[in-house]
């Protein structure tokens, strides 16, 4: 069956750390993939794509790497800082559409 | 940039009554929405595929005739949840594809309906 598996416990860091949160999945061929920013009570706010054909992209403190061989998926933040503090969502599609299928999420917490 | 309005935020109902939410592109057209639920730390289970014009495209499992969802411009889409039960009570989420692009876009999000079915 289809899987997008991000690491369900929270993940606590120091302030000023880098935070790696990670993004496997079983059974799709995506096109590209997507990674989201959800606050508590709020709807998810786009941050980065990375294309099947990239094995990197970068924004601001913001690094995404995608490995279709290994079908992984791993969100970097540098330089942390306690506003990072949210849940990050994968996301990918398997087709021509915008239909995207969502990881569970992982929820960072940047300690001052 | 583009912005997807999400109305109301929240609304607490009884059980038996019909509840709309009003999912708007403020900025742009928006031929395709899509409507997703989210049960507390969980992720975003894609509901339906909103489009306008022609009927929506509901995902396996979800109830055409509970949840109807009407597309009937390039800005609005709305989300009835009809005669709603306790289990009904979630976080209800629209979103809409960036207007540059159709393939490979991002998604912009409204902020969320939460609704508590009493």
């Amino acid at each position: 069956s289809q899987k997008i598996e991000q690491n369900s416990e929270a993940l606590n860091i120091q302030e000023g750390k880098t935070a790696t949160l990670t993004c496997n999945y079983t059974n799709y061929s995506p096109a590209y993939l997507q990674w989201y920013r959800q606050d508590p009570g709020r709807g998810p706010v786009f941050l980065l794509l990375i294309r099947e054909n990239e094995k990197e992209k970068r924004k601001e403190r913001l690094k995404v790497t995608f490995d279709t061989t290994l079908k992984q998926s791993l969100f970097h933040i540098t330089a942390s800082q306690p506003a990072d503090s949210a849940t990050y969502l994968c996301a990918l599609n398997n087709n021509a559409g915008n239909m995207l299928t969502f990881g569970g999420g992982t929820r960072l917490m940047v300690k001052p | 940039g583009a912005v997807v309005s999400q109305h109301p935020s929240w609304v607490i109902c009884k059980s038996g009554t019909s509840v709309k939410i009003e999912c708007r592109s403020l900025d742009f057209q928006a031929t395709t929405m899509f409507w997703y639920r989210q049960f507390p730390k969980q992720s975003l289970m894609l509901m339906a595929t909103s489009n306008e014009g022609s009927k929506a495209t509901y995902e396996q499992g979800v109830e055409k005739d509970k949840f109807l969802i009407n597309h009937a411009s390039l800005t609005l889409s709305t989300l009835t949840v009809t005669s709603a039960h306790p289990e009904d009570s979630s976080f209800y989420i629209c979103s809409a594809p960036d207007r540059a692009k159709t393939y490979n876009s991002p998604l912009h999000f409204g902020n969320g309906t939460r609704l508590t079915v009493t």
